[in-house]
């Protein structure tokens, strides 16, 4: 069964830093990776959407890389905002069948003013 | 812009009591997802539905039953709420064609329990 594990769980910067989410996930036979952000008590907002044949996609600030062998993708932000706390989360999803994304637990980031 | 809206922000409800989670979205979407987050266990998926009155199990379905009669509409239903199903509930769909495909969620319903 797929797992997904995000570090840190947690994660406080000042304004400026550029900063790196880590996702890692145990079956490497994997369709595409996304990354989500979501607000205290909101849904969740797509970010990033890779597939399983690509190393990276860029939006604006952020840009995600995949690397499938290793089980692991990051997602890079550059010159950190307040506006970008919230928690981030990295999803999986199998290459067959009907079945959905397997999440991660998220990593909560603040970005101090 | 794929809009996917849920009927309510927050529900309270008794032990016991038959509880409706509706779910309308906006883009034809063929694939819609229910899931619920708690603190520490992230986002787990209850049930998804690939086609109008098509249902799969997802990870946790227990308590749970689901109905899709309509391609916009995927409700989620308590049976019989107890406790345990205080949660955050989410629901997503996808773009038509693979159900991996790019997932947008609406905004979540708060239930509690009591």
């Amino acid at each position: 069964k797929q797992e997904v594990t995000q570090i840190p769980a947690a994660l406080s910067v000042p304004e400026g830093e550029n900063l790196v989410l880590n996702c890692s996930f145990t079956d490497s036979a994997i369709y595409n990776l996304q990354w989500f952000r979501q607000d205290p008590g909101k849904g969740l907002t797509s970010l990033l959407l890779i597939q399983s044949s690509q190393r990276e996609q860029t939006s604006g600030r952020l840009n995600a890389s995949l690397d499938k062998s290793s089980g692991r993708s990051t997602l890079y932000i550059a010159a950190s905002q307040p506006g970008d706390s919230a928690t981030y989360l990295c999803a999986v999803s199998p290459p067959t069948g009907r079945r959905a994304l397997t999440f991660g637990s998220g990593t909560r980031l603040q970005v101090q003013p | 812009d794929v809009k996917v809206t849920q009927s309510s922000r927050y529900l309270v409800k008794r032990t016991g009591e038959k509880v409706f989670l509706e779910c309308v979205q906006d883009m034809d979407h063929e694939n819609m997802f229910w899931y619920r987050q708690d603190p520490g266990l992230g986002l787990r998926l209850i049930y998804f539905s690939y086609d109008v009155k098509m249902k799969e199990k997802g990870d946790i379905p227990e308590g749970y039953s689901v109905s899709r009669e309509k391609k916009e509409r995927f409700s989620l239903i308590l049976e019989s709420a107890s406790t345990n199903q205080t949660s955050m509930y989410l629901c997503a769909s996808s773009f038509p064609g693979r159900v991996n495909e790019k997932l947008f969620f609406g905004s979540g319903t708060q239930l509690s329990v009591l």
